[in-house]
């Protein structure tokens, strides 16, 4: 079984100011990571993903996480938020126990990004 | 690449009817996941498809509720004698076979309102 848990419901935060969204993961098998951003009234989009290799991942708008296996986290975070970064984002796992990919998300952080 | 298209977009509905969404995975992509969203909360898995075949239902998939892939492209979810726990966003998602991480894409989702 897997799980994720985001400990924060929401985090507001102003414009050009840093941000981490935390992560906490559970799973007895080997885990690849995602996160995911959803705007208003949308459907999900893919920001970043883990699945091997370097442990610091990046999006090509700014956004990093890092996968740190001892304390089971891929906290994803920001240098400088902008207006429009304003959204839900939701973490996600995939267990490696072969056989097809069930995605097992976290209840999502909602980003307020104040101007 | 047109994406994952899912419709309709928005459905009201009174309580004891009949729905049904469809969804459009991305041309090959092969797996075919079905999911549910209430407010506050990450997507839930309710269902997945490999080609035609429908490999696992969640426990979230009362009697009620039933999925098909018959040609192993588009599907259907339909939601018989609609209840007010079922409104919801009904997700729609899609991925290449080839192995665990491969990228799922999320269609925009289809709102169920029931009143």
């Amino acid at each position: 079984a897997q799980s994720v848990t985001q400990l924060d419901s929401q985090v507001p935060v102003f414009e050009e100011a840093p941000v981490e969204l935390r992560c906490n993961y559970s799973s007895s098998v080997s885990v690849y990571l995602f996160w995911y951003v959803q705007y208003p009234n949308q459907g999900l989009q893919l920001l970043l993903k883990y699945l091997s290799g370097s442990t610091l991942v990046e999006s090509i708008n700014g956004f990093e996480a890092e996968f740190n296996k001892s304390q089971t986290s891929f906290h994803l975070r920001k240098p400088s938020v902008h207006i429009s970064d304003t959204a839900e984002y939701f973490c996600a796992v995939i267990g490696d126990s072969g056989g097809y990919q069930k995605v097992t998300f976290g209840t999502g952080t909602k980003l307020q990004v104040i101007p | 690449d047109t994406g994952v298209s899912q419709n309709p977009r928005h459905k009201i509905t009174k309580r004891g009817q009949n729905v049904t969404f469809r969804c459009d995975p991305i041309s090959e992509h092969n797996r075919l996941y079905w999911y549910r969203q209430t407010l506050g909360q990450g997507p839930e898995f309710l269902t997945y498809f490999q080609n035609e075949a429908q490999l696992e239902k969640s426990r979230l998939l009362s009697d009620r509720f039933s999925a098909e892939r018959p040609k192993g492209s588009f599907s259907t979810l339909e939601i018989q004698r609609t209840e007010q726990g079922d409104s919801a966003m009904y997700l729609c998602a899609s991925s290449l076979d080839g192995g665990t991480g491969n990228t799922i894409y999320f269609g925009e989702g289809s709102w169920l309102t029931v009143v």
